[in-house]
């Protein structure tokens, strides 16, 4: 069955102390993998498609990589408004979307 | 460039009763996915249109249903409501279809009493 798994579930940094949170997937027939900001309250916001081992992806302070079982989401000097939950998702051949619980990321100042 | 669209924000509903949530894409796009997300269960998958098609589907009874219209405006149904259908529903948008750089509505909030 396809499984994504996030670890951590909750990870605590002070500012500027970088970190990366990981994704796991088992599916069969990977066709992305897709990272989100989700905020209370609000809708997911997308953050970078992924589709082959070896690829990375950068914004601002977050770095996606990917290598054929898992996904790095690397947070480089976060700062307080990096807050949120990361969610991590893998489309697989027939189109479903599976989605990770989530890492929710505390940034203190 | 305006959003994804849903209405309405808020939804208070009896057990038995039914309800209809809308979602407008993002002018342009043609496919609409629509989630249920829990704090037990995540985010989880219920269908895609496209085109006014229904492309895909997730693992969900039949009395979660959706349709869209040729202004690829999407509406989803939920008949014979239960307790555990409270839950926030989400719509995503995308010009190619499901996952491919989808933009996701506020939600509605749909609570089941």
């Amino acid at each position: 069955e396809d499984q994504v798994t996030q670890s951590p579930e909750a990870l605590r940094l002070q500012e500027g102390e970088s970190s990366s949170l990981n994704c796991s997937y088992t599916v069969s027939g990977l066709r992305g993998l897709f990272w989100y900001r989700q905020d209370p309250g609000k809708g997911p916001e997308f953050l970078f498609t992924l589709y082959s081992a070896g690829e990375e992806k950068e914004k601002e302070r977050l770095k996606a990589t990917l290598t054929k079982k898992e996904s790095f989401l690397h947070i480089t000097a976060p700062k307080p408004e990096d807050s949120a939950t990361y969610l991590c998702a893998v489309q697989v051949d027939n189109n479903d979307m599976r989605f990770g619980a989530g890492t929710r990321l505390t940034v203190k100042p | 460039k305006a959003g994804v669209t849903q209405t309405p924000r808020y939804l208070i509903k009896t057990r038995g009763q039914q309800v209809t949530l809308s979602c407008s894409p993002i002018s342009g796009h043609r496919s609409v996915s629509w989630y249920q997300q829990t704090p037990g269960q995540g985010l989880q998958f219920l269908f895609e249109y496209f085109s006014e098609t229904q492309r895909n589907k997730g693992n969900f009874p039949g009395r979660f249903s959706g349709r869209q219209f040729s202004n690829s405006r999407s509406e989803m149904n939920v008949s014979t409501l239960e307790l555990g259908d409270s839950a926030l529903y989400l719509c995503a948008s995308s010009a190619q279809g499901a996952g491919t750089e989808a933009f996701f509505g506020q939600g509605t909030r749909l609570t089941v009493v």
